[in-house]
């Protein structure tokens, strides 16, 4: 089985911090996507990777960067975080059938 | 742009009772079609997936069928149970010359399926 983790399920940090949130996969796959997920907007996609160290912006790409140095892992970083920031974080990757697996997402709360 | 629509929820059913998530989709190439559940306080699992028309996708009493003529794919079950109360996410993934396979999400439809 595909197996996707997520460093914390929920993270609590101060306006203006620098914020790493940390996903791993064990499958070897080349993509991996970052999604935040708010109530009434759905999923909306951040940032994805198809290569180590290879990136491309999503939907929503403003106040966030992100790091691809291995392959199995796809940091997303908040710069300086923000309360709008405030939102459920999903880590997947991707099988070469386009199918994604998710992990289990981290709650982060900006206050 | 590529675009999913799903039936607004929230929608609420007695046990035993049929189920139709309506998903209706607009793509420009040929999409793979994906149904996910998310549980509560959980991130999303693949629960179906088609990948040309006329395929039906199944799993766990669910079934989809992509619909090209009505670019549709709506997710049907024929006895709920209350362990499926959950949100469903309609989602497409476009295989054309971007090839990043990034999926395109509904809105998703909350179901709560009462005893």
């Amino acid at each position: 089985d595909v197996k996707v983790t997520q460093s914390s399920r929920y993270l609590v940090k101060r306006t203006g911090e620098k914020v790493f949130l940390e996903c791993v996969q064990d499958m070897d796959h080349e993509n991996m996507f970052w999604y935040r997920q708010d109530p009434g907007l759905g999923l909306r996609l951040i940032y994805f990777s198809y290569d180590v160290k290879m990136k491309e912006k999503g939907d929503i790409p403003e106040g966030y960067s992100v790091s691809r140095e291995k392959k199995e892992r796809f940091s997303l970083i908040l710069e300086s975080a923000s309360t709008n920031q405030t939102s459920m974080y999903l880590c997947a990757s991707r099988t070469s059938s386009y199918e994604q697996y998710f992990g289990p997402g981290t709650r982060l709360t900006v206050t | 742009g590529d675009s999913v629509t799903q039936m607004e929820g929230p929608v609420t059913l007695s046990e035993e009772a049929f189920l139709t998530i309506n998903c209706t989709y607009t793509a420009t190439g040929y999409p793979s079609l994906f149904w996910y559940v998310q549980y509560p306080g959980e991130g999303l699992q693949l629960l179906l997936k088609a990948t040309k028309a006329d395929d039906k996708g199944s799993n766990k009493g669910f079934e989809a069928t992509y619909r090209k003529e009505t670019t549709s794919f709506h997710l049907e079950k024929g006895s709920v149970q209350v362990s499926d109360s959950a949100v469903y996410f309609c989602a497409l993934s476009d295989r054309g010359s971007s090839n990043t396979g990034k999926l395109i999400f509904g809105q998703g439809t909350t179901l709560q399926v009462k005893p």
